[in-house]
């Protein structure tokens, strides 16, 4: 069984400050994760993913997560926010077990303060 | 190579009526998996398909929800006799292979609303 955590679930930050999106993880096999970022009545973007190389992982826009197995955490971060970085972030795991099913974060909205 | 496609982007509908939500998933990806995403909560996995096989329908509610993925055309999700607790936005994803390391990409998001 796999579970994702997403421990806030409204961020507010000021624009050029750090953005940290807190998440936690759940798994019975090893785990890729995922970051998803969805604006305003769109789809789903993939901002970035693990998936057993290096623990450390650079996505797009500037954001970034670590693979942390010691603490089961897969948080999301960028140096510095952006007004378009205002939406929702989901965390995402899958199993490598079996076929790909995945499970979703509750999702956490990120506000930027001008 | 376009996307993955939905259609509509938006449905309305009365108490009763069926709904029908398209996806076309992009070239050259044969899985295809639908999810729900009621208001304020995260998106839960429905259905996993592919070419005319349904893998995995754990995620579907037992009665009226039902979905096809043809050897031709997009995968339907079809919703028959809608409530209004089926007003949702409904995701479609489709990925090249199965595995825990393969990306799903995702559509924009069929947004139902049920009157």
């Amino acid at each position: 069984a796999q579970s994702v955590t997403q421990l806030d679930s409204h961020v507010s930050v000021s624009e050029g400050t750090p953005v940290l999106l807190r998440c936690n993880y759940s798994s019975s096999y090893s785990p890729s994760l995922f970051w998803y970022v969805q604006h305003p009545n769109k789809g789903l973007q993939l901002l970035l993913k693990y998936t057993s190389a290096a623990t450390l992982v650079k996505g797009i826009n500037g954001f970034e997560a670590e693979f942390k197995k010691s603490e089961t955490s897969f948080h999301l971060t960028k140096p510095s926010a952006h007004m378009s970085d205002a939406a929702e972030y989901f965390c995402v795991v899958s199993d490598l077990g079996g076929y790909q099913k995945v499970t979703f974060g509750i999702g956490t909205k990120l506000q930027v303060i001008p | 190579n376009a996307g993955v496609m939905q259609n509509p982007r938006h449905l309305v509908r009365r108490r009763g009526q069926e709904a029908r939500l398209r996806c076309s998933p992009m070239k050259g990806h044969s899985h295809v998996y639908w999810y729900r995403q009621l208001p304020e909560e995260g998106l839960k996995f429905m259905v996993y398909l592919q070419k005319e096989n349904i893998i995995d329908e754990s995620g579907m509610p037992k009665e009226r929800f039902s979905a096809e993925f043809p050897k031709e055309g997009p995968s339907i999700l079809r919703i028959q006799q809608v409530v209004r607790g089926d007003s949702a936005a409904y995701f479609c994803a489709s990925s090249t292979k199965t595995g825990g390391q393969e990306t799903q990409y995702f559509g924009p998001g069929t947004r139902l609303l049920v009157l």
